[in-house]
């Protein structure tokens, strides 16, 4: 596609429930970004795929948070027995290449009730 | 100490001013840098990626590097209203590249 796509714009979703975003990066792009911006706050990285390499999960915020991508291309977001804390704007990127420019999709807000 | 740091503002210029942003990062392997601006409620747009030591234009946009000095800066000349919004730096770090942003600085360009 031209851009990265990220679904569904918004999810309001009960706190317990289980939630899953999905990111359609820009065709070819090898490298994927999760981040996570509370209102008001910066961008929390949340963890990065590159190719077929290890992806660093290192700002998943608890166990509660999965994330895979599938040959290479989409990646979905799983939050299991969400909280009200997790309500957020969930933002995916993607990157050419691990130097390049990241480009952003238009995010999804997620509101746990 | 942040991996990435910025004053969070906010910055307040007049219309016209220049605007200067600047952004400090600890990882001295870094090699790679962005800026990016992000308006309210909208996710973040890229403006200017810096690469080498130095200074890059790009129309009303320059970005300045120094490596020695773990610094990294946007000037923002001719700043218009529509400027206001908040300027994320972006830097590349540890060994496998991953991408650390800075908590943002908002600008104010007033009338």
């Amino acid at each position: 596609g031209a851009g990265v796509s990220q679904s569904p714009s918004n999810k309001v979703t009960e706190k317990g429930k289980d939630v899953e975003l999905r990111c359609d990066p820009i065709s070819g792009h090898t490298a994927l970004y999760w981040y996570r911006q509370s209102l008001g706050q910066g961008l929390e990285f949340l963890i990065y795929f590159q190719g077929n390499s290890a992806p660093d999960k290192s700002g998943l915020p608890s166990d509660r948070f999965s994330a895979e991508r599938t040959g290479g291309s989409v990646s979905t977001l799983t939050i299991q027995r969400t909280q009200q804390e997790d309500s957020a704007v969930y933002l995916c990127a993607s990157s050419d290449n691990g130097l390049a420019e990241a480009f952003f999709g238009q995010g999804t807000r997620l509101t746990v009730v | 100490q942040k991996e990435v740091e910025q004053n969070s503002g906010p910055l307040s210029v007049p219309e016209g001013a220049i605007a200067s942003l600047n952004c400090t990062y600890s990882d001295r392997g870094s090699q790679s840098f962005f800026w990016y601006r992000q308006y309210s409620g909208k996710s973040p747009e890229l403006i200017m990626s810096i690469y080498s030591n130095g200074d890059k234009e790009d129309g009303r946009f320059t970005a300045q590097l120094n490596k020695a000095s773990q610094y990294v800066s946007l000037l923002i000349r001719d700043s218009q209203p529509s400027d206001s919004a908040t300027y994320l730096c972006a830097v590349r770090t540890g060994g496998g590249n991953k991408l650390t942003f800075g908590t943002g600085t908002q600008l104010k360009v007033e009338l």
